[in-house]
């Protein structure tokens, strides 16, 4: 069973625009967050990591974690062509000997 | 500093070869991961070690699947024998006691 989902599968923006992806756990031991993108051809880079409840935000990108509801967003302002990408959110138990879950990814497309 | 570091970029086999792929992690980290890339499936992980130690296998690769880590700054995915539905992308993965996880380029493998 996948522990974590995201949505939507794919979202397209104009440049510009604001991007909106979601992500959330089903399991309540995996409650700390990474966001991933990966540029076609190459491996995932890390955006960011939010730990506590609230927003962080780096750049043009801000996070949001709901620790009550498992739910974390990352959200882009002004999209550029070059976010067109594959988001992964990723989930961790800490101090466990388990392995992040990573969900199923979000195609971001910002179109010129 | 030096990423993680994959070879080979490109692998061609021939249903029924035995292949290796090898990844160095980055220097430092403790934490090593190899996942299996397809559109279909998304990242599934193989397995993950920490410290050298096999910490966890994805349960579906078992019989055909090995990891290892010969030493702290290398290890190797062995397929033996290669079926034509292993075509996908190998990711190596490190990072630091549960941090951030730092991707290789990967693998493109096609068994024919």
């Amino acid at each position: 069973q996948q522990k974590v989902q995201q949505s939507p599968e794919s979202l397209s923006v104009p440049e510009g625009g604001m991007a909106s992806l979601n992500c959330t756990s089903s399991d309540r031991n995996f409650q700390y967050f990474w966001w991933y993108r990966q540029h076609s051809g190459e491996g995932p880079k890390a955006l960011m990591s939010i730990f506590s409840d609230g927003d962080k935000k780096e750049g043009r990108f801000t996070a949001h974690l709901n620790k009550a509801s498992l739910h974390v967003s990352l959200h882009i302002r002004d999209s550029q062509p070059s976010d067109s990408a594959l988001y992964f959110c990723a989930a961790s138990e800490r101090d466990n000997n388990n392995a992040p879950r990573f969900g199923a990814g979000t195609k971001l497309t910002v179109k010129p | 500093d030096a990423g993680v570091t994959q070879t080979p970029r490109h692998e061609v086999a021939e249903k029924g070869q035995t292949i290796i792929l090898k990844c160095e992690p980055v220097s430092g980290h403790n934490d090593l991961f190899w996942y299996r890339q397809t559109k279909i499936q998304g990242l599934e992980l193989l397995s993950y070690f920490r410290s050298k130690s096999l910490m966890e296998d994805g349960g579906a690769f078992k019989d055909r699947f090995k990891a290892e880590m010969l030493n702290s700054s290398f290890s190797t995915l062995k397929i033996q024998p290669t079926e034509p539905k292993d075509s996908a992308v190998y990711l190596c993965a490190s990072s630091r006691d549960w941090g951030t996880q730092y991707f290789g380029p990967g693998t493109r493998l096609t068994v024919l």
